[in-house]
């Protein structure tokens, strides 16, 4: 089974708009944590944002917050007032413990969003 | 001031052929991990470090040999090497700073490998 689920093929938004990416996970550890990385044509892997599983609080930083719902295990990302350079590939990503050392990141198979002038 | 870099960025080679990449971070992490991502964009863990001992070891052929020489530099060996190698190939570093704090991965550039 898919740890972590990303079913949108390609998202569009228009510029100065919000947008929500889905990241649906699986996990029978109660302790985890959840990222999301972007992606742009670079190539280089960005880190945005991280919510562990324990966190009282959805997480923000900026125009990015995640839309953490635990029942459900969904952590998607919101992106408010899209920009040009928010065009790029998202990949929703989990840790399995909350510790660093000894855990990996499983990811989804990624979003692209394109932003619209 | 790169964070994580490796080297080199491009590399293309024939089939059968045996190369290194290199990955040196100076963010004073204690583990450095390798990941391959495929043509699909999938990426994937493949090995994992913690100060200079092999944690994480993901099944990946043997080809694949990663090697740390100290805390701050990972390599990645690959013997041999076939078409379905070809991939891009990240290293990535991260410090456990302690339970509730997000210890987050920091990724290198990436090496394009492209085996003719």
């Amino acid at each position: 089974a898919q740890k972590i689920t990303q079913t949108q093929p390609g998202m569009f938004v228009q510029e100065k708009e919000a947008v929500t990416l889905d990241c649906t996970y699986d996990t029978s550890d109660p302790s985890y944590g959840l990222f999301w990385y972007k992606q742009p044509s670079s190539g280089e892997m960005i880190f945005l944002i991280y919510q562990g599983s324990y966190d009282q609080q959805n997480a923000t930083e900026g125009r990015y917050s995640l839309n953490f719902q635990k029942a459900r295990k969904s952590a998607n990302l919101v992106i408010s007032a899209s920009q040009l350079g928010d065009s790029a590939m998202y990949f929703c990503a989990m840790r399995e413990g909350l510790r660093g050392a000894n855990s990996k990141l499983t990811f989804g198979k990624g979003i692209t969003l394109s932003v619209r002038p | 001031d790169t964070a994580v870099s490796q080297t080199p960025k491009y590399l293309v080679t024939q089939m059968g052929n045996d190369k290194s990449i290199k990955c040196e971070q100076n963010l004073g992490h204690d583990t450095m991990y390798w990941y391959k991502q495929d043509s699909k964009k999938f990426l994937k863990i493949m090995f994992s470090y913690n100060n200079k001992e092999l944690i994480i070891n993901e099944t990946v052929p043997n080809r694949f040999s990663p090697k740390s020489p100290d805390k701050a530099h990972l390599n990645l060996h690959i013997n041999s090497l076939e078409l379905g190698d070809s991939a891009v190939y990240f290293c990535a570093s991260s410090q456990d700073l302690g339970q509730g704090r997000s210890n987050e991965q920091f990724f290198g550039p990436g090496t394009r490998l492209t085996v003719l």
